[in-house]
Formats: C-alpha cells, structure tokens, sequence
C-alpha cells in the first residue's frame, strides 16, 4: 500500500530565504507526483506535475525534483515570500489508477 | 471559465439526515473526482468519473455514499443517515484527457454534522 510521507509538518523562516519542502513515498512504480498549494478554508492549486520518467520540474520560483528509485521528492522555494504563506501537499498516482495519494502537508508561514 | 464550482460552501446538518452536495467542473473537462478532507490531513480519494461512467471507487465509501454524474456534465455527491465523523471539507477535481493532466480543485463543501 502506498503511502506519503511529507517532513517537516510546519516551517516558518523570515522572507528571502530560500527553503526545501520533502516528500517520500513507499512504493516507487508511480506514474506521476503532483505539488499543490493550500490556503486556509480553500481548495487545491496545482503547482507543478513531474512525469515518473522526470527528473525536474521549474516554475517561476519554484523548483520540485523526483528521484523515483529512492521514493522522494523536493519542492525549491527560491527567495520566499509572505504571500508563499500556505500549506503545501504532495501526491502520486499510481500506474494502475487515477486517484491521487496525499502527504499530510506542510504547513509553511514566511514571516515578513 | 469560472473554473470548478461547488454548492453548497458550508452545510450543517443533524445526524441522522441526508445531505448533497453538487460540483460543476470546468466544461470542457471529462475527468470528475470526489476527495475528503480532514483538518491536517491530505486529500482522501473518494470516487472517479470520465464522463458519465464512475470508473473508480474507493473503499472508504460506504453504502450511505453515493455519487452521480448524469450526461457526463455536473456531479452530485450524497451521504445518507450522516454521522459524526462524516464532517470534512469535500473536495471536487477535474481534469482533462490525458493520464499527466494537472488536477483543477473547487473550493470544497464544508459538512458539519451535529
């Protein structure tokens, strides 16, 4: 059974500083890894989606690497924000099926 | 495009009672899922529709949950004789065709049962 695994459950870090948020998971036959964004009392926003036969992908000031074979995954927040302030979740999909399986997130507050 | 709409924002309801709960996906989407979520917690995959046909089902979903996706279009997520430990945010994704699509997530119905 697959599961995911996100560490550290809460930051906080003063704005400028760039950050690293980790994710793991059990099972490595996965088809994809999605990052997602969460603010209080809201849905999702996808951030980025790394394909299984990925190494990276870049966004703006964000940077999320997979490393299949050792079952991780890092989002890069380069030059944080206070507008970064969110809960951030990873998840995977699995070759056989197209639901989606959460990290509990971490909970990220840049302080001006 | 208003992307994904969910109604109601926030219910509360007395166990015992049925609830519904209605989630218009983006139109020109095929891909329509129902997630659960508990405070610290991720997103629990509840059910997968492409079109009209519900393709996946998770084993959380027991006989009191029910979901519909008439003509391929809106979805409706019911839960019969509620109970305590239903209240969650219940999320609604969709996402076009193909298998490394991005996911598109509603701002979720907020169920409290009393």
């Amino acid at each position: 059974k697959q599961e995911v695994t996100q560490i550290p459950a809460a930051l906080s870090v003063p704005e400028g500083e760039n950050l690293v948020l980790n994710c793991s998971f059990t099972d490595s036959a996965i088809y994809n890894l999605q990052w997602f964004r969460q603010d209080p009392g809201k849905g999702l926003t996808s951030l980025l989606l790394i394909q299984s036969s990925q190494r990276e992908q870049t966004s703006g000031r964000l940077n999320a690497s997979l490393d299949k074979s050792s079952g991780r995954s890092t989002l890069y927040i380069a030059a944080s924000q206070p507008g970064d302030s969110a809960t951030y979740l990873c998840a995977v999909r699995m070759d056989s099926s197209y639901k989606l399986i959460f990290g509990s997130g971490t909970r990220l507050l840049v302080r001006p | 495009d208003t992307g994904v709409s969910q109604d109601p924002r926030h219910k509360i309801t007395k166990r015992g009672q049925n609830v519904t709960f209605r989630c218009d996906p983006i139109s020109e989407h095929n891909r329509l899922y129902w997630y659960r979520q508990t405070l610290g917690q991720g997103p629990e995959f509840l059910t997968y529709f492409q079109n009209e046909a519900q393709l996946e089902k998770s084993r959380l979903l027991s006989d009191r949950f029910s979901a519909e996706r008439p003509k391929g279009s809106f979805s409706t997520l019911e839960i019969q004789r509620t109970e305590q430990g239903d209240s969650a945010m219940y999320l609604c994704a969709s996402s076009s065709t193909g298998f490394n699509e991005k996911l598109f997530f509603g701002s979720g119905t907020q169920l409290s049962v009393l």
